[in-house]
């Protein structure tokens, strides 16, 4: 399968815990996005990698999340002291230098926080 | 700022029916894209199709076709003799970021079911 994966695909944890996420483009690909969804609503963006530099963040990026994206190629998202508001489903989608307007969604991590 | 405004929530007809999803954007740019996408129940998004501002032809792939229309900023999708796999949640999304920096905007989506 050569689509953007993600790990894990379920995480729950306990409120106050820290969590990590992984996201694996697209191999040829050069943009990483990170989005949130929770429910009922459509994907919300959280922040935009261009090769190692994140070059964007949304205003929904508190302080408690931070994104890496070390050497161009998978990207990890790191939620620390999680609260309930957390829980949600965290999608990555990669697109290329190309056709950047394209993006290959992956299949998500779906976060509960208890 | 940007915004997509997808006003049916859910919709619900029998198989074979046609049915539009409605989508109209709000953009003060004159360059921008618009998607539609996918979500079934398994939960990832499935690019559906991409338009630019320039271009207001209308496409049709098989039994979805779309209408784009700049005078009423809107861009609906229809699908022709709908079937019980076209069952999804559909989102339509906007980038006038110049290329993606800023992610895509997307509606609320609409839940579409299909009944047998």
């Amino acid at each position: 399968d050569t689509g953007v994966s993600q790990n894990p695909r379920h995480k729950i944890t306990k409120r106050g815990q820290n969590v990590t996420f992984r996201c694996d483009p697209i191999s040829e690909h050069n943009r990483l996005y990170w989005y949130r969804q929770t429910l009922g609503q459509g994907p919300e963006f959280l922040t935009y990698f261009q090769n190692e530099a994140q070059l964007e963040k949304s205003r929904l990026l508190s302080d408690r999340f931070s994104a890496e994206r070390p050497k161009g190629s998978f990207s990890t998202l790191e939620i620390q002291r999680t609260e309930q508001g957390d829980s949600a489903m965290y999608l990555c989608a990669s697109s290329s230098l190309r056709d950047p307007y394209e993006q290959y969604f992956g299949p998500g991590t779906r976060l509960t926080v208890t | 700022a940007q915004k997509v405004t997808q006003a049916q929530t859910e919709i619900s007809v029998v198989e074979k029916e046609d049915v539009t999803l409605d989508c109209v954007y709000e953009t003060r740019d004159t360059t921008y894209y618009l998607f539609w996408y996918k979500q079934p129940p398994s939960g990832e998004l499935v690019f559906l199709i991409r338009r630019n501002s320039f271009d207001e032809q209308n496409e049709i792939s098989g039994r979805y076709s779309w209408n784009f229309q700049k005078s009423t900023s809107s861009f609906n999708f229809t699908i022709t003799a709908s079937q019980v796999v076209d069952s999804a949640v559909y989102f339509c999304a906007l980038d006038d970021s110049g290329g993606g920096a800023d992610g895509l905007t997307f509606g609320k989506g609409t839940h579409l079911i299909i009944q047998p």
